[in-house]
């Protein structure tokens, strides 16, 4: 059965610390795996995966994809108080997504 | 903006009342969109695929016959939750793929429905 296992299930930081959440799978056909932020509402669009040992950064946020050792990595720097959400990691299979529980980061000023 | 709309935001009903949820793709075509549900503290669920102008596809243990889906154009779909008991009151989310991108294109969320049932 396929599984999206995320790590630590929740954290709380200050600002201004690095954060560095885990996302590990078994799937049986993998396509892309994806990272997302949710605050309370609908998951927004952080990073899509697809190749392993290739970085992707945007702004304060990076995601990396290791296919060998079916994990990923999303790290945030300099962390700030809007950074507190729910964030999700998932792997797709024609456009089907399946969510792993998510990690709750929590950044107190 | 926005590409795809979900309405009502949230729904209070009485237990034993139908309710509908509208899914819309704003400025492109979807021949596919999906359900979630997100139940407290929980993570997202795939429900159901909607297939236009087919029956829907079902994830095992979603009754069909209760989370009726409607897919009548390529802009459109919708999630009607029948004869709605307190045990469904959840957050229901849909997604579409834009037409055209590849499959590993990532989903465009909506804004998801909190559904109440009292």
């Amino acid at each position: 059965e396929d599984k999206v296992v995320q790590s630590p299930l929740s954290l709380v930081v200050h600002e201004g610390d690095t954060v560095t959440l885990n996302c590990s799978y078994e799937v049986t056909n993998f396509r892309s795996l994806l990272w997302y932020k949710q605050e309370k509402k609908a998951p927004t669009f952080l990073f899509m995966l697809t190749s392993s040992g290739i970085e992707k950064k945007s702004g304060r946020l990076s995601s990396i994809l290791d296919k060998k050792e079916l994990f990923s990595i999303l790290n945030i720097t300099a962390t700030q108080t809007g950074d507190s959400a729910v964030y999700l990691c998932a792997f797709s299979n024609d456009y089907k997504l399946s969510f792993g529980a998510g990690t709750t980061v929590t950044v107190r000023a | 903006g926005a590409v795809v709309s979900q309405h009502p935001s949230w729904v209070i009903c009485k237990s034993g009342t139908s309710v509908k949820i509208e899914c819309r793709s704003l400025d492109f075509q979807a021949t596919t969109m999906f359900w979630y549900r997100q139940f407290p503290k929980q993570s997202l669920m795939l429900m159901a695929t909607s297939n236009e102008g087919s029956k829907a596809t079902y994830e095992q243990g979603v009754e069909k016959d209760k989370f009726l889906i409607n897919h009548a154009s390529l802009t459109l779909s919708t999630l009607t939750v029948t004869s709605a008991h307190p045990e469904d009151s959840s957050f229901y989310i849909c997604s579409a793929p834009r037409q055209g991108r590849t499959p590993n294109s990532p989903l465009h969320f909506g804004n998801g429905t909190r559904l109440t049932v009292t």
